[in-house]
């Protein structure tokens, strides 16, 4: 159980597209998912905490306008990185967390590696 | 904001034991102790967590001491997939419930 997907597994673009990855939670519902962004050699970091019917809440630093993020059903988040250039260029990493579970863990999906060229 | 310490990498023989330390000196009554692991290129896989007992679980056993100042992870017998970066998070599950990711400790297991 507790199963996260993401789609596309990577993706690459040129630089001023905009690129969509989808989060989904396969076999339990989610009110609440997080995005992470993790560079070479370096540890996850959260970038903001989806919130199903409502606004994402980001974190210090993450522009809002460029990672927009939707999280329209229990099941389905999306992190859209608008006008993506090279220095966007990541792993972006998606968990949720099972809403019926009484405890907080948090379940992570493969991860979408973005090439920007 | 490391609220836990661990160290920066340790290896361990194919099918021994592997004893992972953390030090979480700060935690507070309302922080649960976790533990994830991430393979290369994949996305982090939750292991375990506790909050005062010992725990254990197909993958892992949790051992935290009395006065939970520190954890350690124990894998009984370690494979060559159990090669990855482990991380020791302390969560509180009356908050936010954001996990702190930090530099973790990368286990090698050494056929």
């Amino acid at each position: 159980g507790a199963v996260v997907s993401q789609h596309p597994s990577r993706v690459i673009c040129k630089s001023g597209t905009s690129v969509k990855i989808e989060c989904r939670s396969l076999d339990f519902q989610a009110t609440t998912m997080f995005w992470y962004r993790q560079f070479p050699k370096q540890s996850l970091m959260l970038m903001a905490t989806s919130n199903e019917g409502s606004k994402a809440t980001y974190e210090q630093g993450v522009e809002k306008d460029k990672f927009l993020i939707n999280h329209a059903s229990l099941t389905l988040s999306t992190l859209t990185v608008a006008s993506a250039h090279p220095e966007d260029s990541s792993f972006y990493i998606c968990s949720a967390r099972d809403m019926a579970s009484g405890d907080k863990t948090q379940y992570f999906g493969p991860g979408t590696r973005l090439l920007v060229l | 904001d490391a609220k836990t310490t661990q160290p920066t990498s340790m290896d361990c023989a194919e099918g021994r034991a592997a004893n992972l330390p953390c030090n979480h000196s700060t935690i507070s009554g309302n922080e649960y102790v976790y533990w994830y692991r991430q393979i290369h290129s994949q996305g982090p896989q939750y292991i375990i967590h506790g909050l005062k007992n010992n725990e254990t679980n197909e993958m892992a056993s949790l051992i935290i001491t009395e006065d939970r100042k520190s954890s350690t992870l124990i894998l009984p017998h370690a494979t060559l997939r159990d090669t990855a970066v482990y991380y020791c998070i302390v969560l509180d599950q009356t908050g936010a419930n954001n996990l702190f990711f930090g530099t973790g400790t990368r286990l090698t297991v050494i056929p």
